[in-house]
Order: C-alpha cells, then sequence, then structure tokens
C-alpha cells in the first residue's frame, strides 16, 4: 500500500540554524500540507501546496518557512533561522483530489 | 472557518467496557468529519470518515461515529474496548466545498484502556 514518507524521524538542530525538512507524498497526489504538533498539544496546520504553489498557509507560517517541491517526487520545509518554540513533530501529508489527507509518520525537531 | 472541541482531554476505561469521545465543532460553511488516531511515538491514521449519506460511520475495528447536524457533534464510540486502542484521538473537519481544504484539528482525547 502506498505511503507518504518523512526523513529524517528526528533531527536535532541549535537555534538559528536552518533545517530542511523532507516528504515523499504518494505518487499520484496531488495536494500537499504541512502541519505541526507541539508536544502534548493539537495538531496544528501550517501550509498547503497544489500545482506547484502555494494554495493556503496560516498565520504560523511566516517569513521564516518554505517549502518547495523541487523534483516532481520530494516536498519539502524549510525553516530558515530556528528559534525553540520550533520544537514540535512536524507531519506531511498528501491529498489526491477526494477528501482523505494521507499523513507521513512524522519528523521530530528539537531545537536547542 | 472552522473550530473544533474534544470536550474531553482524558477518558480512562477499563478494558470491555464501552466508551465515547465527544467532539463538537462550529463551520460556517458543511464540512466533512473525520477522526484520526495516533498510536504512541506514530503518525496519524484515519480512523474513520463522514462525508455524505447516512449519519453513522463505522470502522474495521469496531469504533462507529455518528454525524449530528443540529448538534453539530461528531462523537466516537465503541461498545467494547480493548488494551490495544489506547492511544490519542483526534476529531478533524475541513470545508466541503473548497478542494484540498485545510484540516482543523481538536485538541485530542487520550484514551486509556486499563486491564
Amino acid at each position: 500500500e502506498p505511503e507518504v514518507t518523512q526523513t529524517p524521524s528526528h533531527q536535532v538542530t541549535q537555534m538559528g540554524q536552518e533545517v530542511i525538512l523532507r516528504c515523499v507524498p504518494i505518487s499520484n497526489h496531488l495536494y500537499f500540507y504541512w502541519y505541526r504538533q507541539i508536544l502534548g498539544q493539537k495538531v496544528e496546520f501550517l501550509v498547503s501546496f497544489y500545482n506547484n504553489e502555494i494554495s493556503e498557509k496560516s498565520e504560523i507560517f511566516d517569513d521564516q518557512f518554505s517549502v518547495e517541491r523541487p523534483d516532481g517526487s520530494n516536498f519539502t520545509l524549510k525553516i530558515r533561522s530556528t528559534k525553540l518554540e520550533d520544537s514540535a513533530m512536524y507531519f506531511c501529508a498528501s491529498l489526491v483530489g477526494g477528501n482523505e489527507q494521507f499523513f507521513g509518520p512524522g519528523t521530530r525537531l528539537t531545537v536547542l | 472557518a472552522q473550530s473544533v472541541t474534544q470536550l474531553d482531554s482524558q477518558v480512562p476505561v477499563f478494558e470491555e467496557a464501552p466508551v465515547e469521545l465527544r467532539c463538537n465543532y462550529s463551520s460556517s460553511v458543511s464540512v466533512y468529519l473525520f477522526w484520526y488516531v495516533q498510536y504512541p511515538n506514530q503518525g496519524l491514521q484515519l480512523l474513520l470518515k463522514y462525508l455524505s449519506g447516512s449519519t453513522l460511520v463505522e470502522s474495521i475495528n469496531g469504533f462507529e461515529a455518528e454525524f449530528n447536524k443540529s448538534q453539530t457533534s461528531f462523537h466516537l464510540r465503541k461498545p467494547s474496548v480493548h488494551i490495544s486502542d489506547t492511544a490519542e484521538y483526534f476529531c478533524a473537519v475541513n470545508a466541503k466545498e473548497t478542494s484540498g481544504s485545510r484540516l482543523t484539528f481538536g485538541e485530542g482525547t487520550q484514551l486509556t484502556v486499563n486491564p
């Protein structure tokens, strides 16, 4: 069964450093998403991506964040200068065009 | 905009007991409704969804949820829980009219099944 994959599973970084979180969505899917879950809190939407551009973003997704689909298979989330409060689990999801978003296993980002 | 409220942050129950996890939502547009489950140290898995038609939807592992439009609720139930049902359960909605719209999640309910 096809699945969304994410790498790395755990990323540790120093405050102020740039990180890139990688996702490989399901191959025929058209919509891509990033969500995050701060420890003990609910899952929050960050951004959605369709037809090679951002279709929607939340107030969390400020200028420090960017997304890219560089090669038709990967979907990346970049945080330019990480802050302590960026520590969270980041989930990638994809959707073929119906209504069920398929989630990856997540990347745990720890900012020290 | 949508919002989702899960009324219970933690629900402890004994094995084989029935359980209900409550979810209410608010939205200015029609929505689809979902329940996701997150087992420890894992990602989110879709448990069941309501799109249209019968207001009672069921999962393959014995959970069911009923959409109540007048009460804007989508409570999750299981008549007899197992230890393996211990997990965090998230209710979520998204807008029907907008393709690929974001999911809005509730705060989650930690279900702990004790022997």
